[in-house]
């Protein structure tokens, strides 16, 4: 019964590719939740998403950031045109559903280093 | 919007010593909190919960939180530690009828043996 997985674990970029980073969600799990902590910080909330569909993305930045969670295959959170403000540990979280009641599970992180 | 803080950045400590993580928040209204931990290589794991009733809340692998509603906060605690307790910890929390964690900027825990 494997739990949410991420990868790649570690990614290096250089300053203006691309990342994709990849998240399968725990079985029978539809609701995928990105965080992302950067250096010193807390983990942020970025985007909700359900199959097919973003609920919340009031977290993810303007530009350059997009996230996407297809019928078939992992949820992928894709940065283009990466900067070294990027750089952090990037978490995904899958649910059964949208309460928190049972707590998230998380992945392990995909740490991002943009040099 | 909700912000957590959890009291200690780094905490070192020996084997068998007591432990007490502080986190507080600030949120009016109802919140449900959490403890999460990172031992290191490996993902988020919850340590344990608090939606309502007793606010002295057991967790896995010995540790336990207290939720002080008067002090809004949720205090970590694990009466003596093993060299295996060495992780990140994050406290977090979120308003009860929404999704979306705030977590604070974690604490990193080393148990020397």
């Amino acid at each position: 019964n494997a739990g949410v997985m991420q990868n790649p674990r570690h990614l290096v970029r250089r300053r203006g590719q691309e990342a994709r980073l990849r998240c399968s969600p725990m079985k029978g799990h539809s609701h995928v939740y990105w965080y992302r902590q950067l250096p010193e910080e807390g983990l942020k909330f970025m985007v909700y998403l359900q199959k097919e569909n973003i609920i919340d993305e009031s977290g993810m930045p303007k530009e350059r950031f997009s996230a996407e969670f297809p019928k078939e295959g992992p949820s992928i959170l894709r940065i283009q045109q990466v900067v070294r403000g990027d750089s952090a540990a990037y978490f995904c979280a899958s649910s059964h559903d949208s309460k928190t009641n049972y707590g998230y599970t998380f992945g392990s992180g995909t740490r991002l280093t943009v040099v | 919007a909700q912000s957590v803080s959890q009291h200690n950045h780094h905490v070192i400590l020996s084997e068998a010593a007591s432990l007490e993580l502080g986190c507080n928040y600030s949120y009016g209204g109802t919140v449900n909190l959490f403890w999460y931990v990172q031992y290191p290589g490996q993902h988020l794991q919850l340590l344990l919960k608090y939606f309502s009733g007793d606010p002295l809340v057991k967790g896995i692998k010995g540790f336990e939180a207290e939720f002080i509603k008067s002090k809004f906060s949720f205090n970590l605690r694990k009466p003596s530690v093993q060299w295996s307790d060495t992780a990140e910890y994050f406290c977090a929390v979120n308003p009860a009828d929404d999704y979306k964690l705030s977590f604070g900027a974690g604490t990193t825990v080393t148990v020397r043996a």
